[in-house]
């Protein structure tokens, strides 16, 4: 069964930093490309950032380039999310979510950026 | 960019129901285009994949179509477990997007 679980959510003043991770299993992970998407609460869902399956290819969305960071350890079945420079409009749950497709996504974590 | 547009931006139904839900992009994107159904509380499933590919799993009452600029999502006979929010995505270039999203709620 194919599981996604994000863990490293939480409360964290504007300016701050904040590492997400995404645990994979039931699937061979070094095998997919990956993204993240949030979602801010009562609003629609927002493309943050995707990888491909040996990290050679990134994008980001315009409103997270130059302060977050994707990356991947194939080793360890693991997605990540460096996040610097928050902002409180940064508040959402984040989710990871398998392939282009996103065919599949994990419950999510919320990250909220408040003073 | 590529900007989805989504229409309506809610709808009321009643079970049994035929609905539709259409999707306009920006630019042409060829059919890669995704559907999404998102339950309060959940993370959002995947229905359709390129425009018309029901995702394994997805019950038949659910249908896509189209290419280029304009797509549909049909709902042939909605069940109370349809009522939810819907987003189509394209998948065609970066940045991914998606439409701002319709509800669907019962009447």
């Amino acid at each position: 069964e194919v599981q996604l679980v994000e863990s490293g959510g939480g409360l964290v003043q504007p300016g701050g930093s904040l590492r997400l991770s995404c645990a994979a299993s039931g699937f061979t992970f070094s095998s997919y490309s990956m993204n993240w998407v949030r979602q801010a609460p009562g609003k629609g869902l927002e493309w943050v950032s995707y990888i491909s399956s040996s990290s050679s290819t990134i994008y980001y969305a315009d409103s997270v380039k130059g302060r977050f960071t994707i990356s991947r350890d194939n080793a360890k079945n693991s997605l990540y999310l460096q996040m610097n420079s928050l902002r409180a409009e940064d508040t959402a749950v984040y989710y990871c979510a398998r392939n282009s497709l996103f065919d599949y996504w994990g419950q999510g974590t919320l990250v909220t950026v408040s003073s | 960019d590529i900007q989805m547009t989504q229409s309506p931006s809610s709808v009321s139904a009643s079970v049994g129901d035929r609905v539709t839900i259409t999707c306009q992009a920006s630019q042409g994107i060829s059919s890669w285009l995704a559907w999404y159904q998102q339950k309060p509380g959940k993370a959002p499933k995947l229905l359709i994949y390129a425009a018309s590919s029901l995702q394994s799993g997805v019950p038949s009452r659910f249908s896509g179509s189209g290419s280029g600029t304009d797509f549909t999502l049909t709902i042939s006979s909605l069940q109370p477990e349809d009522f939810a929010t819907y987003y189509c995505q394209q998948a065609n270039s970066f940045p991914y997007s998606f439409g701002q999203g319709t509800k669907l709620e019962i009447k």
